[in-house]
């Protein structure tokens, strides 16, 4: 069946340090999601990925999805602690296949 | 709107025993699924529902059993509790459109032993 990957597991950075997580799927994917899930809470839905290469930003968080559609990144500059949390990359389509999880935590 | 919501919060079971986790939403959606997460793990699909009356396998589906008798509840059955069952469960929604979005419910913390 179909795996998504996460590297790295676990990431601990200073605050105001950049941060990047990368998706590996098996498959290629027609799209891919993204959820963050802070600690003791459930997923929450961050964007969605279409297109072959496409890249899209909200204010300090920037996604990429890879050309041959099997892999994604997330960028995060210069972080808060607002960002700690665990993010998922999962696609495609409503019925979800979840990749491992990147777990950041901030050092003040 | 409540969104999805999930009862129990919490709950802890004897081996053997069943139950039902409940899961409810507001918004019309056609889209409804439950996932397990384990620890260190992601998020794994149990069943799913595209809508009353339909429902369908995900990952994995063996221990559970799930109904859909209307649009906005989708419980999901324990037959006979197992301490591999032990996990956090979460309820989805989504609508059909543009966007594959799901809504989370806040999760069933279950223990079994």
């Amino acid at each position: 069946g179909q795996q998504v990957m996460q590297i790295p597991q676990y990431q601990h950075v200073q605050e105001g340090e950049d941060f990047t997580t990368y998706c590996n799927s098996s498959t290629t994917l027609s799209n891919i999601q993204w959820y963050k899930q802070r600690p003791g809470g459930h997923p929450v839905f961050l964007i969605q990925l279409v297109k072959s290469g496409e890249v899209k930003k909200q204010k300090r968080l920037t996604f990429q999805f890879g050309e041959a559609k099997k892999n994604s990144s997330l960028h995060i500059t210069a972080t808060q602690t607002t960002d700690v949390g665990t993010y998922f990359c999962a696609g495609p389509n409503e019925k979800l296949t979840f990749g491992t999880g990147t777990r950041l935590t901030i050092i003040p | 709107n409540a969104g999805v919501t999930q009862t129990p919060k919490f709950q802890v079971l004897k081996t053997g025993q069943s139950m039902t986790l409940q899961c409810a939403q507001d918004m019309n959606h056609e889209y409804m699924s439950w996932y397990r997460q384990d620890p260190g793990m992601g998020l794994r699909l149990i069943h799913y529902s595209v809508g009353a009356g339909i429902t369908d396998q995900g990952e994995v589906p063996n221990g559970y059993n799930v109904s859909r008798s209307t649009t906005e509840d989708f419980p999901l059955r324990l037959l006979s509790a197992a301490p591999s069952q032990t996990s956090v469960y979460f309820c989805a929604s989504s609508y059909f459109g543009l966007t594959y979005e799901q809504y989370f419910g806040p999760g069933t913390r279950l223990t079994v032993t």
